[in-house]
């Protein structure tokens, strides 16, 4: 069965531009959550979608947000960026229920210059 | 909120030593835990999980980890590690209601050959 895939994996923007990543989750996993990882803060929860629905929100600022699509796809988009949006977002898909383990994508490295 | 810990930013050995690395979580309630590795180029994936029963759990590569509530920890132990366990590890905490995992900030383990 094929992982979790992410695209593009590597993207380059400059300030005050706007970025979609893309995310298809395992095939059969309904559930897809958004993860930012940094040096200086790790591994923070952006949100999650289940059934075309946020399901779960990270403390991130409005410039950050996701939709999910029918067939458990997902995209976030980030608006307006700033310099400290650099990072590797990772995408991580369960089944369904909210006890189900997550299984991560390789990520998409984002660079904002 | 719920916070992980991991004591140890970098742990470096010589290959057959063995390896224990600590996490410690804060969470008043029924927690899942969770070991996820990330080899060199590759992406997160599950080591180990514990959700209910048998404290004592085994993963995949001769990896196990104990829970123990009284302490509110989840450490990961191996007896002899190999060059290729050369990785980052993260331990991840979830609410049993909750859907979002929290994350340690890593450990990263160096083998020698």
């Amino acid at each position: 069965k094929a992982g979790v895939t992410q695209t593009p994996r590597y993207l380059i923007k400059t300030r005050g531009q706007q970025v979609t990543l893309s995310c298809s989750p395992i095939s059969g996993h309904r559930s897809v959550s958004w993860y930012q990882q940094t040096p200086g803060q790790g591994l923070q929860f952006l949100f999650e979608y289940f059934s075309e629905t946020q399901r779960n929100k990270g403390n991130f600022p409005g410039r950050f947000s996701g939709r999910q699509f029918s067939n458990s796809r997902s995209e976030m988009n980030v608006s307006t960026l700033e310099l400290g949006d650099s990072a590797l977002y990772l995408c991580a898909s369960s089944l369904e229920q909210l006890t189900d383990t997550q299984y991560f994508g390789p990520g998409t490295r984002l660079t904002v210059l | 909120a719920q916070s992980v810990s991991q004591h140890n930013h970098h742990v470096i050995l010589s290959e057959a030593a063995s390896l224990e690395l600590g996490c410690n979580y804060s969470y008043g309630g029924t927690v899942n835990l969770f070991w996820y590795v990330q080899y060199p180029g590759q992406h997160l994936q599950l080591l180990l999980k514990y959700f209910s029963g048998d404290p004592l759990v085994k993963g995949i590569k001769g990896f196990e980890a104990e829970f123990i509530k009284s302490k509110f920890s989840f450490n990961l132990r191996k007896p002899s590690v190999q060059w290729s366990d050369t990785a980052e590890y993260f331990c991840a905490v979830r609410g049993s209601t909750l859907g979002r995992l929290y994350f340690g900030r890593g450990t990263q383990l160096t083998v020698w050959p």
